[in-house]
């Protein structure tokens, strides 16, 4: 089947806009994260959702990001009043187990914050 | 240093070479997992090991752990151009009952034809 796809694979924006980014895990993965990923730097986890449970958002960097999901299928992640310090690649991961199995990434989506 | 962290930054070889990259982490784990990067886009699953396991094979990669150091190394041999990316470990952590994986902020693989 299809891997992890996001869109838009390009965004760029303006300070203090608003910006939404989609992702679609694979068919009957119950794990999706998002994470954000800097010019040069490893990850940075934002945000874990796990079937029906209370979303793990221990690592949103402030409550300008935020994230659904819906079920076990699309997610949004979220940023309000957009900065500059925002732009980065966020990535989104399936998995289908909650820990201790590979996660599959989509392609990312590149923000630009100008 | 934060959980994960990738040993060199930055590694140049030449084609037919072997490539070692090592990562050292903090807490305990259940499981380690090597990630490839390509440009900057999405991460490519390449190996998981278990905790209770000390060295795992696929095709020309081999890795290790040492949990008592914790720390692992992946060993790509006889590399190719076409293995020039970047290289992450991730692990879990278990104990803090965070189900997301902390990566190391990767090694850079370029290998030279």
């Amino acid at each position: 089947g299809a891997g992890v796809s996001q869109s838009p694979s390009n965004k760029v924006t303006e300070k203090g806009k608003d910006v939404e980014l989609r992702c679609d895990p694979i068919s009957g993965h119950t794990a999706l994260y998002w994470y954000r990923q800097r010019l040069g730097q490893g990850l940075e986890f934002l945000i874990y959702f796990q079937g029906n449970s209370a979303p793990d958002k221990s690592g949103l960097p402030s409550d300008r990001f935020s994230a659904e999901r819906t079920g076990e299928s699309v997610s949004t992640l979220t940023i309000q009043r957009t900065q500059q310090e925002d732009s980065a690649v966020y990535l989104c991961a399936s998995s289908p187990q909650p820990s201790g199995s590979p996660q599959y990434f989509g392609p990312g989506t590149r923000l630009t914050v100008l | 240093s934060q959980q994960g962290e990738e040993d060199p930054q930055a590694l140049s070889i030449q084609e037919g070479e072997n490539a070692t990259m090592n990562c050292s982490y903090k807490t305990s784990i259940n499981n380690l997992q090597w990630y490839r990067q390509n440009s900057g886009r999405g991460l490519v699953h390449l190996i998981l090991i278990r905790s209770n396991e000390r060295e795992k094979h696929s095709g020309r990669l081999r890795v290790t752990l040492d949990t008592s150091k914790k720390s692992s190394s992946l060993l790509i041999t006889a590399s190719r151009a076409a293995d020039t990316a970047s290289y992450f470990c991730a692990t879990d952590a278990p104990d803090t009952g965070r189900r997301a994986l902390t990566f190391g902020s990767g090694t850079r693989l370029q290998v030279q034809p």
